[in-house]
């Protein structure tokens, strides 16, 4: 167990449905990533949040937002799906921002859009 | 970041040792390099990490070449449950980096009874 948890574990929708998915990182850490994995693309990072604040962007849609709380845990939302949405979504977290932290992944939330 | 290149599969046999091999010929001075591993419907799991020396703990060794342009990683034992796969990524630790990982294909390990 990392100590990051996310929910839900499964979540089926329709396409052009919205949805949003929870994450709370370990005790401790103040930074908060979020990755998508799909058969065809592999892991990509897609965003992460330092204490609150947007730190850094990758490969994440204009449909798709983020944040993180006050007491640090974070929501994706993911709006206007389409079938290509369909993947696995992971959150993971660390001490830090930097690339010296080791992160911590939760067992993410496997997302079906149909 | 710099890149990483890694076979894309290798077997090993329950209970001897197993070295995973990555090349980083471009590292950069302020890149540490780290190692992941994803089981089965899992998701990714940190492994170790290390700048110039070698390092141990629970896990695994890492071993890094002495111009830094190689790494290994060593399970001592494998056992069946060490069956993932295996990711060698660089991080660089100077001011402007975020701390994202950028995964590449990575090893897939398959450990033989």
């Amino acid at each position: 167990d990392s100590g990051v948890t996310q929910t839900p574990k499964h979540l089926i929708t329709a396409t052009g449905q919205r949805v949003t998915l929870r994450c709370s990182p370990r005790s401790g850490d103040l930074s908060v990533y979020w990755y998508q994995q799909s058969l065809d693309q592999g892991l990509q990072f897609l965003i992460q949040y330092y204490n609150g604040e947007e730190r850094a962007k990758g490969n994440i849609l204009e449909r798709f937002s983020a944040q993180q709380f006050p007491d640090l845990h974070s929501e994706l939302n993911l709006s206007s799906l389409e079938l290509g949405d369909s993947a696995l979504y992971f959150c993971a977290s660390s001490k830090f921002g930097g690339g010296a932290y080791e992160q911590y992944f939760g067992p993410g939330t496997r997302l079906t859009v149909t | 970041d710099a890149k990483t290149t890694q076979p894309n599969s290798m077997e090993s046999n329950e209970e001897e040792p197993v070295h995973l091999p990555c090349n980083h010929s471009t590292i950069s001075g302020t890149d540490y390099i780290h190692w992941y591993r994803q089981l089965p419907s899992q998701g990714p799991e940190y492994v170790i990490h290390g700048l110039t020396s070698n390092v141990n703990n629970r896990m695994a060794s890492l071993a890094i070449a002495e111009d830094r342009k190689s790494s290994t990683l060593i399970l001592h034992r494998a056992t069946l449950r060490d069956a993932a796969v295996y990711y060698c990524i660089l991080r660089d630790v100077g001011s402007s980096n975020t701390g994202k990982l950028i995964f590449g294909q990575g090893t897939t390990l398959q450990v033989k009874p």
